[in-house]
Parts: structure tokens; C-alpha cells; sequence
């Protein structure tokens, strides 16, 4: 089935840096990808949309600057936190809207922790 | 606005009991409704889904949920939980279009007792 790779599945950074999370299609090509920011025991909340050679689509709320998205292959779509701070500590995960209209599979998932 | 309401946030059954996650939905038309299963720091596994027709779907790992258009609910059941079905699950819904984004509930957190 059509699998989404995410790394690394857990990272810790020091306050000020930058992590890029990665996610591959491995045996598909994600045109559209969505990237979810999901809080302790909270529900997932969507960032961004991005589709492969276009710009992202950020939600209302979310800061473009701080939260680059970078899609520029059918195979592969990152997203850099930038200039990390505690307050982004959090579980990220990635999605591919698959083609059939059942629609998404999703990465195993990010837990950024800054310190 | 869209919107998917999961009213439980946290339930706990005993093992070998029945369970029902209730789930409201609030669109335009009929979304795609989604129920998926987390467990603790990992992605999202794929219950079921429905799209049309049957409005009683068949899952995997034992699961069914039940379309009620009337009542904008689609609640997923199963007849008898097994310790290893305590995790986090989310309803979730979307319009139609392949590439139509997701809107997630806030959860319910399933504990089974043994």
C-alpha cells in the first residue's frame, strides 16, 4: 500500500535552531501533501497544504516565515521549523492525498522537543 | 464553518465489552467521514471510511461504524474490545475532491480495564 516515510521521528533542538522534518512517498507520488502540528492529547490541527512545485498553503494562524514548506518533488515534502523556540515542541505529522478519493495516508509522525 | 465533534474525550470499558465512539459532523452536503486510530507517539492508522452507499461500513481490526444522515453521526462500534485496542481515535470528514483537506475531532482517548 502506498506508505508516507517521515524522519526523524523524534529530534531535539536547541532554542534558536532550525529542524527539517522529512516526508517521503515511498511507492507513490504525493502531489498534495498536508502537514498536521497535534498538541499532548489534543486533536491534529492542519498547518499547510502543499502541492509539488507551488507554494504552500498555510491555515490562518499559522506563520509562513517560521514554518517553511518545501515540496518540490512528487517524493518528498519538508518542513523546516525555523528559528525554533519551546513553544514549538510538538508532534508534527505529514499526510498524502492519495489519488483514489479515499484520499490519505500519514507519516509515522515528529516529536520536536526544544530546549 | 465545518466541523467534527467527538463528545467523549476519554471513555474506559472493560476488556471483552462492547464499545460505540460517538462522532458528529457538521457540512454543507454528506463529507467523506473517516475514523482513524493513534496509538501514543505514532501517525495515524486507517479504521474505515464512507463514501456512499452501505451506511454500515466494515473496518479493520473488528471495527463498524454507521452512517445516520439524519442524525449527521457516524459512530464507530465494535462488539467486543481487546486490551490492545486502547489508543486515541479520531473522526475525521472531508468534501468531496481528491485533494480536500481534512478536518479532524478533538479525540476520544479509549482505556480498556482487564
Amino acid at each position: 500500500g502506498a506508505v508516507v516515510s517521515q524522519h526523524p521521528s523524534r529530534v531535539i533542538c536547541k532554542s534558536g535552531t532550525s529542524v527539517k522534518i522529512e516526508c517521503r512517498s515511498l511507492d507513490f507520488q504525493a502531489t498534495t501533501m498536508f502537514w498536521y502540528r497535534q498538541f499532548p492529547k489534543q486533536s491534529l490541527m492542519l498547518m499547510a497544504t502543499s502541492n509539488e512545485g507551488s507554494k504552500a498553503t498555510y491555515e490562518q494562524g499559522v506563520e509562513k516565515d517560521k514554518f517553511l514548506i518545501n515540496h518540490a518533488s512528487l517524493t518528498l515534502s519538508t518542513l523546516t521549523v525555523t528559528s525554533a523556540h519551546p513553544e514549538d515542541s510538538s508532534f508534527y505529522i505529514c499526510s498524502a492525498s492519495l489519488a483514489a478519493p479515499e484520499g490519505y495516508t500519514f507519516g509515522s509522525g515528529t516529536r520536536l522537543t526544544v530546549v | 464553518a465545518q466541523s467534527v465533534t467527538q463528545p467523549d474525550i476519554h471513555i474506559t470499558v472493560s476488556e471483552g465489552a462492547s464499545l460505540e465512539l460517538r462522532c458528529n459532523y457538521s457540512y454543507g452536503a454528506t463529507p467523506y467521514l473517516f475514523w482513524y486510530v493513534q496509538s501514543p507517539g505514532q501517525g495515524l492508522q486507517l479504521l474505515l471510511k464512507y463514501f456512499s452507499g452501505d451506511t454500515l461500513v466494515q473496518g479493520i481490526k473488528g471495527f463498524e461504524a454507521e452512517f445516520k444522515r439524519s442524525q449527521s453521526s457516524f459512530n464507530l462500534r465494535k462488539p467486543s474490545v481487546h486490551w490492545s485496542d486502547a489508543a486515541e481515535y479520531f473522526c475525521a470528514a472531508r468534501r468531496g475532491g481528491t485533494a480536500s483537506k481534512l478536518t479532524f475531532g478533538t479525540g476520544t482517548r479509549l482505556q480498556v480495564m482487564l
